[in-house]
């Protein structure tokens, strides 16, 4: 079945330092998506990629999806105790047989730990 | 705009007692999911409902766990005879249709099996 692996599994920065989570999937996604899960917290939807080398930017956010829709990466520019949480990439398989049902599989997520 | 409502939000079972699950998903939302989460873990997919139908239950255990998702009333993710084991994070998400749709998921149920 389809596995999207992420790393790092957990990533400690200084305060204004620059943070970068990657993920990979085994076969081709349809989209991606990212999600962030405050500690305690429920996952929260970022923003979804679609198309082939896409790039998307939310403020020190920037989000690219990989030529061949087998890796994504999210990079936070400048971190801040903000930014502390879990970071989750899931990847949409393509339609399964006709149907408009595509899993989303999670991949493990970047634990992510600001220090002021 | 309630978003998608899980009660209780902790649960404390004794081993060998049921558990159960509530979910409301939001106002449209007629897709709804559930995932597990263990500590500094992922999470894990387990079950994909629509109204009265169960899509996708490749992820739940094939033994103690339940799903369903009646016409009328909230989704219920069920567990008999609970284990140690059972012990996580269960959460809930909806969406108004699949395919680009992203989730929007509940506050989670933690479940303690003492």
């Amino acid at each position: 079945g389809q596995q999207v692996m992420q790393i790092p599994q957990y990533q400690h920065v200084q305060e204004g330092e620059d943070f970068t989570t990657y993920c990979n999937s085994s076969t081709t996604l349809s989209n991606i998506q990212w999600y962030k899960q405050r500690p305690g917290g429920h996952p929260v939807f970022l923003i979804q990629l679609v198309k082939s080398g896409e790039v998307k930017k939310q403020k020190r956010l920037t989000f690219q999806f990989g030529e061949a829709k087998k890796n994504s990466s999210l990079h936070i520019t400048a971190t801040q105790t903000t930014d502390v949480g879990t970071y989750f990439c899931a990847g949409r398989s393509p339609n399964a047989g006709g149907t408009s049902y595509g899993k989303l599989t999670f991949g493990q997520g970047t634990i992510l730990t600001v220090h002021p | 705009n309630a978003g998608v409502m899980q009660n209780p939000r902790h649960l404390v079972r004794r081993r060998g007692q049921e558990a159960r699950l509530r979910c409301s998903p939001m106002k449209g939302h007629s897709h709804v999911y559930w995932y597990r989460q263990l500590p500094e873990e992922g999470l894990k997919f387990m079950v994909y409902l629509q109204k009265e139908n169960i899509i996708d239950e490749s992820g739940m255990p094939k033994e103690r766990f339940s799903a369903e998702f009646p016409k009328e009333g909230p989704s219920i993710l069920r567990i008999q005879q609970v284990v140690r084991g059972d012990s996580a994070a269960y959460f809930c998400a909806s969406s108004p249709q699949v395919g680009g749709s992203p989730l929007h998921f509940g506050n989670g149920t933690r479940l303690t099996v003492t």
